[in-house]
């Protein structure tokens, strides 16, 4: 079972470049998040989708877009890249707000 | 706004013994469930064990198990026999959206 699988593992982007984070999952879940972890920090939302064509703001929206076209796909959209957005984002779903959320590997960004 | 503490940046116990990590949390809301991940090395999150908030009866999961009052917002895990494959970060996240900062969990074999 691939669960939730995100796309790429690592990156390095220069200050002002754009890029998007591809995630996608194949356990039919309604509710997809991205999250944000610094060093020696807990996770942080980002964005969060109830379903396709719902998508909500977190709590450090700024500098990202998201889109839910689909069940499956959850893209982050960063735009002008700044240092500052230099962490290890996180892809998750959950069947809903209470169950179990599946969370993808993860992916190291740096901004340089 | 909803907020989750962890106030231990760091725990360390011996192989075998028992530990418990801690976690306060403040919402308004009287229906909500919480969660205990557990992040090793590999980064992966990985679930240890969830709490519905109307439920008295605390939840267990094999060695783990929680100390949920629901009065004094206090969410703590509870680790028995402690084993080297449980050395990790355990982070306490109040529904999926907010995290605390993380307890450290290091095995002394």
């Amino acid at each position: 079972n691939a669960g939730v699988t995100q796309t790429p593992k690592f990156r390095i982007l220069k200050i002002g470049q754009s890029m998007t984070l591809q995630c996608t999952q194949d356990m039919n879940h309604n509710y997809m998040y991205w999250y944000r972890q610094d060093p020696g920090m807990g996770l942080k939302l980002i964005y969060y989708s109830v379903g396709a064509g719902i998508t909500d703001k977190g709590e450090v929206p700024n500098g990202y877009n998201v889109s839910r076209s689909t069940t499956e796909d959850f893209p982050l959209r960063l735009e002008l890249a700044a240092p500052s957005q230099t962490s290890v984002y996180f892809c998750a779903s959950s069947y809903s707000g209470h169950t179990e959320a599946f969370f993808g590997q993860g992916t190291r960004l740096t901004v340089v | 706004a909803q907020t989750v503490t962890q106030s231990q940046p760091e725990m360390s116990v011996q192989e075998a013994e028992t530990v418990t990590l801690s976690c306060t949390y403040d919402t308004s809301e009287s229906d909500y469930y919480l969660f205990w991940y557990k992040q090793p090395p590999s980064r992966q999150m990985i679930l240890v064990i969830r709490q519905e908030a109307y439920k008295q009866q605390n939840a267990t999961e094999n060695r783990f198990s929680v100390n949920f009052q629901k009065a004094a917002k206090s969410f703590s895990l509870k680790i028995s026999d402690s084993q080297l494959g449980d050395a990790a970060m355990y982070f306490c996240a109040y529904k999926g959206s907010v995290w605390g900062a993380g307890t450290k969990l290091i095995i002394k074999p």
